[in-house]
């Protein structure tokens, strides 16, 4: 079975422009979390997705978005780019939402110019 | 807000060197991950630990839950060139609105030299 897919793996938008990213989960798992890692630090927590409901939310502004689909799939939308919105972003997958094993995709690189 | 503390931040040792990272929190948590990312990758999970006082054991890795379920360290014997990369450690909230968020400490960047 596949692992978390995450796309585009790498994208360069401006200041001012709306970016979205997208997941998918491994197969049978329900739950999709969200994670922001700028260069030289750990991730920080986004959001988290169940069953279609947002179950978590970190400290973002609402300039960040996300929604989850039936398949289970999710996007993560942000408007408004700034250049501090430059970072790798991680999608992680578990079973349910309250599964301990969380595995993470290889992230989408966005840079903002 | 819950914080991990992991340190030390960098580490840099000869192959066969023994080495250890810790992760430390006033807060508690439901589990804690151990993660190893490479450049320009996503973190890969290592190992998953529930139990306080629980300690697991992967090849020449060596993970242990504290307790309290507060810290946990992890212990590599005989370092490898190939060990080298960012060491990360997570822990999952044990409840409230963000029961799923997992908080990370700042990562270990461990070096080993051949």
């Amino acid at each position: 079975d596949a692992g978390v897919t995450q796309s585009p793996t790498h994208l360069i938008k401006t200041r001012g422009q709306h970016v979205t990213l997208r997941c998918s989960p491994i197969s049978g798992h329900k739950s999709v979390s969200w994670y922001q890692q700028v260069l030289g630090q750990g991730p920080q927590f986004i959001f988290q997705y169940y069953e279609k409901e947002e179950r978590g939310r970190g400290n973002f502004p609402d300039r960040f978005s996300a929604r989850q689909f039936p398949n289970y799939s999710s996007e993560l939308n942000v408007n408004a780019l700034l250049l501090g919105d430059s970072a790798l972003y991680l999608c992680a997958s578990t079973r349910d939402w309250v599964a301990n094993t969380i595995y993470f995709g290889e992230g989408s690189w966005l840079t903002v110019v | 807000t819950q914080l991990l503390e992991q340190s030390p931040q960098f580490l840099s040792i000869q192959e066969g060197e023994n080495l250890t990272v810790y992760c430390n929190s006033s807060s508690v948590f439901s589990s804690l991950q151990w993660y190893r990312q490479e450049p320009g990758e996503g973190p890969v999970l290592l190992v998953t630990v529930v139990t306080g006082g629980e300690v697991k054991k992967l090849k020449r890795l060596t993970f242990q839950f504290g307790d309290a379920r507060k810290d946990s360290s992890l212990h590599i014997t005989a370092a490898q060139p190939g060990d080298t990369g960012l060491y990360l450690c997570a822990g999952r909230n044990a409840g409230g609105t963000s029961y799923g968020k997992l908080t990370f400490g700042q990562g270990t960047i461990l070096t080993v030299h051949p």
